[in-house]
């Protein structure tokens, strides 16, 4: 099973800061099967990013995913007040899923 | 507009059974894989399991397997998840999530979730 390692666990900015979280894998993901979500106190999570770096349909531009191998990074490039809130990257490796265990991105 | 709607959830004694539902509307549930995804208070998720669009490729998550069973009706445009031998550790909310199978893996609609709290 390949583990998730999120960093740092709690990030905090300001609104019109940049924001860069990062998804470490124990083994190499494919490219198609690295996603991020947005998740809001009392609400369900909310798709952001698959397959790496492809925008969910409604999502901002100022949300964006790279990476590859094992190493992933989800940036906000100015954060808006409704950006804050807590994200995990999720993997598929063929037979099983597994999450990061998030990192909460609160306001300074 | 696309939804999934989660119910069946409750308070549960160790040992005991639950069947949770996942309702799909705005959509055909049969073109879409469905999981479940479940969450404990101030924790991170957790997958549980995930079906194919027509039942025959179910995958279960090591703390879950032999005592869940995941199902679909596609004429009722609803998902199941069955939960027996529960326990204290399986507290949490119970999320359903479609799967697009476009080619990635993500989950693009979620439900609002279910409860589900084993205690005696």
């Amino acid at each position: 099973e390949i583990v998730l390692t999120q960093s740092p666990g709690t990030l905090s900015l300001s609104p019109g800061e940049r924001a860069s979280l990062s998804c470490r894998a124990s083994q190499s993901v494919s490219n198609k099967y690295l996603a991020w979500y947005q998740q809001k106190p009392g609400q369900a999570p909310r798709l952001l990013i698959y397959g790496i770096s492809n925008r969910a349909t409604g999502i901002p531009d100022r949300f964006s995913g790279s990476g590859s191998g094992t190493d992933f990074t989800l940036t906000i490039s100015r954060l808006e007040p409704e950006d804050f809130a807590v994200y995990y990257c999720q993997q598929y490796d063929g037979s099983s899923y597994t999450f990061g265990q998030g990192t909460k991105l609160e306001i300074k | 507009e696309v939804q999934l709607v989660e119910s069946g959830g409750g308070l549960v004694q160790p040992g005991g059974s639950l069947r949770l539902s996942c309702a799909a509307s705005g959509f055909t549930l049969g073109s879409f894989w469905i999981h479940w995804v479940r969450q404990a208070s101030g924790k991170g998720l957790e997958w549980v399991s995930r079906i194919n669009s027509d039942g025959t490729t179910i995958t279960y998550a090591d703390s879950v397997k032999g005592r869940f069973t995941i199902s679909r009706d596609n004429a009722k445009n609803t998902g199941y998840l069955q939960m027996h031998s529960l326990r204290v550790e399986d507290t949490a909310v119970y999320y359903c999530a479609r799967d697009p199978r476009d080619g990635y893996s993500h989950y693009d609609y979620w439900g609002q979730g279910t409860l589900v709290t084993v205690s005696s």
